[in-house]
């Protein structure tokens, strides 16, 4: 079975820091997608960046970048020049790229917290 | 253009009730998928609708179904409430099936069951 591991339940950052979020997955597939979502206090989940897991180079969306290792399994999330609004859970997910069992796989989050 | 729209917002059911909630998708998305979110399971997928057929089904007991309108909109129904199904529902659209890395979450209903 796909499983998704987040191993950090919570984090926290100072404003204008650096922070990594990590993630692990577990499939025998090599065609799928991989996710970050944000999910504020205010509940609406956020899509934050996402990689095709055909492609090498890594996704880059302005302050937020991944470090997507395939051999490794392992997708993690860099936020740069953290912002008080950062702060939220964050899910890293994964789902197959073919076939009927295209369902999101969760796990469990990591819980950020931007200092100011 | 609206986003996801979920009603309503805020439920309190009693157990054994049964419960429906509804979704409206992102204007001319056809896909809609439900979630179920609870702080020790986290995200589990329930099913995912597309032109009115159910495509994909998550692990959950029958009390939980679903369908989808003619015009996309889906609602999701629980019966026989069980204090277990507490949980924020979420609701995502997509443009199609296949394009589930495009999904938009609504902001959700939080069912309290006493």
């Amino acid at each position: 079975a796909q499983t998704v591991t987040q191993s950090q339940p919570e984090m926290s950052v100072q404003e204008a820091e650096t922070v990594t979020l990590s993630c692990t997955y577990d499939t025998s597939e090599s065609n799928y997608y991989l996710f970050w979502y944000k999910q504020p206090p205010s509940r609406q989940m956020i899509l934050v960046i996402r990689q095709e897991a055909y492609k090498q180079q890594n996704a880059t969306e302005n302050r937020f970048s991944v470090n997507f290792q395939k051999a490794a399994k392992s997708f993690s999330l860099k936020i740069s020049d953290s912002q008080l609004g950062d702060t939220a859970m964050y899910f890293c997910a994964f789902r197959y790229n073919a076939g009927n069992n295209r369902k999101l796989i969760w796990g469990l989050g990591t819980s950020l917290a931007v200092n100011p | 253009k609206a986003g996801v729209t979920q009603t309503p917002r805020y439920l309190i059911k009693t157990r054994g009730q049964q419960v429906t909630l509804s979704c409206s998708p992102i204007s001319g998305h056809r896909s809609v998928s439900w979630y179920q979110q609870t702080p020790g399971q986290g995200l589990q997928f329930l099913f995912e609708y597309f032109s009115e057929t159910q495509r994909n089904k998550g692990n959950f007991p029958g009390r939980f179904s679903g369908r989808q309108f003619s015009n996309s909109r889906s609602e999701m129904n629980v019966s026989t409430l069980e204090l277990g199904d507490s949980a924020l529902y979420l609701c995502a659209s997509s443009l199609a099936a296949d394009r589930l890395y495009e999904q938009y979450f609504g902001p959700g209903t939080r069912l309290t069951v006493t």
